[in-house]
């Protein structure tokens, strides 16, 4: 069975300092792992996917995130936090030839001036 | 505006009530999906199509609640008897699956109120 975990429900950071939001999974198959983020009240954006090749990922707004087989990982990092960063940040996987996505519970990521 | 289009954005409708949503996912894309989220929850997924064929649907959908793509395009969710508990926002998806997978891109969902 496909499923997401993320440990934690808020990460609080100062702005300038390095982020990281975490996220592990448990899928059948090779992994397809993905992170969205969500302002108030608005739909999901795609910020950046693993599907095979480079273990680092690098995607929108300067995100990036790191494939770990062996941790069953992929932690989302920035270098440099910004304010406008905070939001709802959501891990999924994909399982093989499946459409259907399987979402962590989120992660509120505040960054405070 | 070529992303995936939602409407309504938001419904307020009485217990009992019948609702239904549409989707008009990015013209090119195959694939089309719902989900649902409530609050402190991540998606949960209900269902998708392949052009017009539903290929899985998940429990969460339940006798009360049918989706249609009847021409491979945009999509309509339609809840039956709305109870209390259907309240969510429920979010349509669409990606293209063929030769270059694409990921899903999300519209901005439809927010139901059952009061």
């Amino acid at each position: 069975a496909q499923s997401v975990a993320q440990p934690e429900d808020q990460v609080n950071v100062a702005e300038g300092n390095p982020l990281t939001v975490k996220c592990t999974y448990s899928v059948s198959g090779n992994p397809y792992l993905f992170w969205y983020v969500q302002y108030p009240n608005r739909g999901l954006q795609f910020l950046l996917k693993y599907i095979t090749g480079d273990n680092l990922v690098k995607g929108s707004y300067g995100f990036e995130a790191e494939f770990n087989k062996s941790q069953t990982s992929f932690h989302l990092k920035k270098p440099s936090a910004l304010v406008s960063d905070s939001a709802l940040y959501f891990c999924a996987v994909r399982g093989s030839t499946l459409g259907r996505l399987y979402f962590g519970r989120g992660t509120q990521l505040t960054v405070w001036p | 505006d070529t992303g995936v289009s939602q409407d309504p954005r938001h419904k307020i409708t009485k217990r009992g009530q019948n609702v239904t949503f549409r989707c008009d996912p990015i013209s090119e894309h195959n694939r089309l999906y719902w989900y649902r989220q409530t609050l402190g929850q991540g998606p949960e997924f209900l269902t998708y199509f392949q052009n017009e064929a539903q290929l899985e649907k998940s429990r969460l959908l339940s006798d009360r609640f049918s989706a249609e793509r009847p021409k491979g395009s945009f999509s309509t969710l339609e809840i039956q008897r709305t109870e209390q508990g259907d309240s969510a926002m429920y979010l349509c998806a669409s990606s293209f699956r063929g030769s270059r997978d694409t990921e899903a891109f999300f519209g901005q969902g439809t927010r139901l109120t059952v009061v």
